[in-house]
């Protein structure tokens, strides 16, 4: 069964204090791994797709990175208004497996 | 924008009221899912359209259900909702038509409470 697990559950920062998210997946195939941001009350935005090992993306504060077996989502010098809940998921079958996510605190 | 538009934001009925939450596209996109997720936990597939076909989760129940009249429209029909139904409901499209798997865009979902 594939399964997608993301660590921390948490984690607050102060403003400016670069870290890292990570999202480790088991699945057979791998057909590209998606993370999304969610607000409060709000549906996931879709933020980069990532297809094989060793691609990046960026976008603003963030990078995602891959590699066989795992995930990260680099912030760096983030800002309160990266603060949201981040999701990572794997196709499954003709569906989506979500991770639990991690829910980022950026304090002013 | 092209986008993904759900209605109501936030419904409130009766436990065993039937309830039906409503969701558009102006994407084009030719699959169209249906997400419950409860508070702090991971978004839960509940059905999709592959075009026209259904695709049922195993583990929906039984009074949730889905029409897709055109492209643009899908709609969930709770039956006999619980107090147990209460949660977020997200719909989303994708693209196939392309080949691979393609991103999911989400609308801002329906918030349902169960009276």
């Amino acid at each position: 069964e594939d399964q997608v697990t993301q660590s921390p559950e948490a984690l607050r920062l102060q403003e400016g204090e670069s870290s890292s998210l990570n999202c480790s997946y088991t699945v057979s195939g791998l057909r590209g791994l998606f993370w999304y941001r969610q607000d409060p009350g709000k549906g996931p935005e879709f933020l980069f797709t990532l297809y094989s090992a060793g691609e990046e993306k960026e976008k603003e504060r963030l990078k995602a990175t891959l590699t066989k077996k795992e995930s990260f989502l680099h912030i760096t010098a983030p800002k309160p208004e990266d603060s949201a809940t981040y999701l990572c998921a794997v196709p499954s079958g003709s569906r989506l497996t979500f991770g639990e996510g991690t829910q980022l605190t950026v304090n002013p | 924008d092209a986008m993904v538009i759900q209605n109501p934001r936030y419904q409130v009925t009766q436990f065993g009221k039937p309830v039906t939450l409503s969701c558009s596209q102006t994407l084009n996109h030719n699959v169209m899912y249906w997400y419950q997720q409860k508070s702090s936990q991971a978004p839960k597939l509940l059905f999709h359209y592959y075009d026209k076909d259904f695709n049922n989760e195993a583990d929906t129940p039984d009074n949730f259900q889905s029409r897709r009249p055109n492209t643009s429209f899908c709609f969930l029909d709770i039956r006999s909702p619980g107090l147990g139904d209460a949660a977020m409901y997200l719909c989303a499209t994708s693209s196939e038509r392309q080949g691979g798997f393609q991103p999911q865009h989400f609308g801002d979902g329906t918030r349902l409470s169960i009276l």
